[in-house]
């Protein structure tokens, strides 16, 4: 069973308000991650933070902005949201180490900007 | 050109039949290669993964990676109805970073 959480699990928000997407793991594990997945595309990452303090922009440009100040929590925050911010964001960790990167991921947390 | 391409289906079969998944990839270079499971309103999990070419199996679940054709597949024997969901494959590049297909739905009727 997977020990990552997500919140909220789903959200409808109108266009301009602030949003935070939560993202908790229990794992211990220094490496985080958030993607972004729409229907039928293949899922694409954000943001990634290998340790506390640490946060890097991933493959696909996004308004969005985390932070890592405890090891176990890394948060998403968009300012001012946008129909186009529309998606299900998913996180993920994994331990540190070299070899397979196996990612552990969370429900997801489902956005719908009006 | 995607470095990972992979089929969205959706892909439907009756219970008991041989699933056949699979993926292509563009790069070389790549060393692990994944697949996950996705059910509906859930995040991917991971089935198993196998490190350069060769077979390796789980219960019902065989991966195989023929690296000089760049192709990558997942074969299902005896599915059931509960293996119906979507598979992504995932392949992983230099340092760590992880690329994905688009992932093929999945619906084994009873």
């Amino acid at each position: 069973e997977a020990d990552i959480y997500q919140t909220p699990r789903y959200l409808v928000i109108g266009t301009g308000k602030k949003i935070t997407l939560e993202c908790s793991q229990t794992m211990g594990h220094d490496k985080m991650y958030w993607y972004q997945q729409d229907p039928g595309m293949e899922l694409h990452l954000i943001h990634y933070s290998y340790g506390v303090n640490s946060t890097e922009k991933g493959d696909l440009s996004s308004e969005s902005t985390v932070s890592r100040i405890r090891t176990e929590h890394f948060p998403l925050t968009l300012e001012s949201a946008r129909p186009s911010h529309t998606s299900q964001y998913l996180c993920a960790s994994t331990p540190d180490g070299s070899g397979a990167n196996v990612l552990t991921f969370g429900a997801g947390s489902r956005l719908t900007v009006l | 050109q995607k470095e990972v391409e992979q089929d969205p289906g959706p892909l439907s079969v009756p219970e008991g039949a041989i699933v056949s998944l699979n993926c292509t990839y563009s790069n070389s270079a790549f060393q692990y290669f994944m697949w996950y499971r996705q059910y509906s309103r859930k995040g991917p999990e991971l089935l198993m993964y196998t490190y350069s070419s060769g077979n390796k199996e789980d219960g019902r679940f065989t991966a195989q990676v023929d690296k000089s054709s760049k192709y990558i597949s997942l074969f299902i024997r005896d599915s059931q109805p509960s293996d119906s969901a979507t598979y992504l494959c995932a392949i992983q590049g230099g340092g760590g970073k992880l690329i994905f297909g688009q992932g093929t739905e999945l619906s084994v009727k009873p």
